[in-house]
């Protein structure tokens, strides 16, 4: 099984500041990693797919980059909004979910 | 608009059955793989069960398989979990997803089993 490490397991940060999450899988993934927001008491969201696309709707702000094992999602212009967890999820052998990001503003 | 809505969860006794349905609207359903993700309370996410896009083959990882059962019905649009065998750690908001990694996600449904 493909485990994933996600870190941190919690950030603050200040309006306008630029975050970086990062993922690392226990083997190569191929680029096969996604990134969801799940704001507080709603679904995830899809944000990213690909190690790099940005999914439908999502402001640009946000972006992925990554191969191999090692993957993050950076966020810049950190707005009120993006207060959420964040979660990495590998597609390459079945779906493993990293363990989440808890953002919050500084 | 895609839209899934989750039913079917509930509070169940340790040891019996429950079926939840996803019924999908706002695009083919027959062109997509579709999955199940769930989410034990303030927990992370963990994938349950993934189906292909005609029903012929199912996947799960090793904390469901043999217990929960992924199926659809292409001509109305809806996907089930048969999760029987119900432990104290299956409690938790259960997605359904479409496609392989979910690029929608459901409201969610709330499965509890306790005594």
């Amino acid at each position: 099984d493909i485990q994933m490490t996600q870190s941190p397991a919690s950030l603050s940060a200040s309006l306008g500041e630029t975050v970086t999450i990062e993922c690392r899988a226990s083997e190569d993934i191929y680029s096969n990693l996604a990134w969801y927001q799940q704001k507080p008491g709603n679904s995830p969201q899809l944000l990213i797919y690909d190690a790099n696309s940005l999914a439908d709707g999502v402001p640009s702000r946000f972006s992925g980059s990554g191969s191999g094992t090692q993957y993050s999602l950076k966020i810049n212009s950190l707005q009120s909004e993006d207060v959420a967890s964040y979660f990495c999820q590998q597609y390459n052998n079945y779906l493993t979910f990293g363990s989440g990001t808890k953002l919050e503003i500084k | 608009e895609v839209q899934l809505v989750e039913t079917g969860g509930g509070l169940v006794q340790p040891g019996r059955s429950l079926k939840l349905s996803c019924v999908a609207s706002g695009f083919t359903f027959n062109n997509y793989w579709m999955s199940w993700t769930r989410q034990a309370p303030g927990k992370g996410l963990e994938w349950v069960a993934s189906i292909t896009n005609s029903g012929g083959s199912t996947y799960y990882p090793d904390s469901v398989k043999g217990r929960f059962t992924i199926s659809r019905d292409n001509a109305q649009n809806t996907l089930y979990l048969q999760m029987n065998s119900l432990r104290s750690e299956d409690t938790a908001t259960y997605y359904c997803t479409r496609g392989y990694y979910g690029d929608y996600w459901g409201q969610g449904v709330m499965v509890t089993v306790s005594s």
